[in-house]
């Protein structure tokens, strides 16, 4: 079965530089988030697109943004890159017509020196 | 707030020890509960979703029941293959978000 697929699944910046991170949901799914998850901790929500709309939103910081296009596909643009930004970024998606379970992809290992 | 606790946080089986892992949370209205499991560096692979109290679902050696203020993940003569961090997440009525535990990462020694 097809799955999310990510890219890129590895990504080096410099402090200060900015990152785009892709989505491509499984087909047919409607719904797509993007998860944090830093060295040892849970994953944390960042924000979530319902029918290529804004449909929630966590603790994203204002140097974060994202959208959701035509394709279903996502982006997640990072800017003004920070130490504290090196973790483990997932998406998942979702479909509203098949019960609403969250699949993720194998994420993208950012490191920022 | 909507908050999830997993104990304990790191669990040692030998092979063939059966188990239970806890998930107590506290959540405004409760949309669904959900049982992941992680490998290192992986993404989370869905295991079962629980949406009201007295609900079980089981699959292969695990078993996820719940209740009203916890739910409950037990594994039955686990094997190596099954060592893992297993995280549980809620999702609160109205929200779209899962708001996951630490996780207790388990390990089965053969």
């Amino acid at each position: 079965a097809a799955g999310v697929i990510q890219s890129p699944r590895h990504l080096i910046k410099e402090k200060r530089e900015t990152a785009t991170l892709k989505c491509y949901p499984i087909p047919r799914h409607d719904t797509v988030y993007w998860y944090q998850q830093g060295p040892g901790q849970d994953p944390q929500f960042l924000i979530s697109f319902y029918e290529k709309m804004q449909s929630d939103k966590g603790s994203i910081p204002d140097r974060f943004s994202a959208q959701q296009f035509s394709d279903y596909h996502s982006e997640l643009n990072m800017s003004s890159l920070e130490l504290g930004d090196s973790a483990l970024y997932f998406c998942a998606s979702s479909s509203t017509q098949a019960g609403d379970t969250q699949y993720f992809g194998p994420g993208t290992r950012l490191t920022v020196l | 707030e909507d908050q999830v606790t997993q104990s304990p946080e790191a669990l040692r089986l030998q092979e063939g020890e059966s188990s239970s892992l806890n998930c107590s949370y506290t959540v405004s209205g409760l949309r669904g509960l959900f049982w992941y499991r992680q490998d290192p560096g992986k993404g989370p692979e869905f295991l079962f979703t629980l949406y009201s109290a007295g609900e079980e679902k089981e699959k292969e050696r695990l078993k996820a029941t719940l209740t009203k203020k916890e739910s409950f993940l037990h594994i039955t003569a686990p094997k190596p293959e099954d060592s893992a961090t297993y995280l549980c997440a809620v999702q609160a009525m109205g929200a779209q978000k899962l708001v996951f535990g630490q996780g207790t990462r388990l390990t089965i020694n053969p």
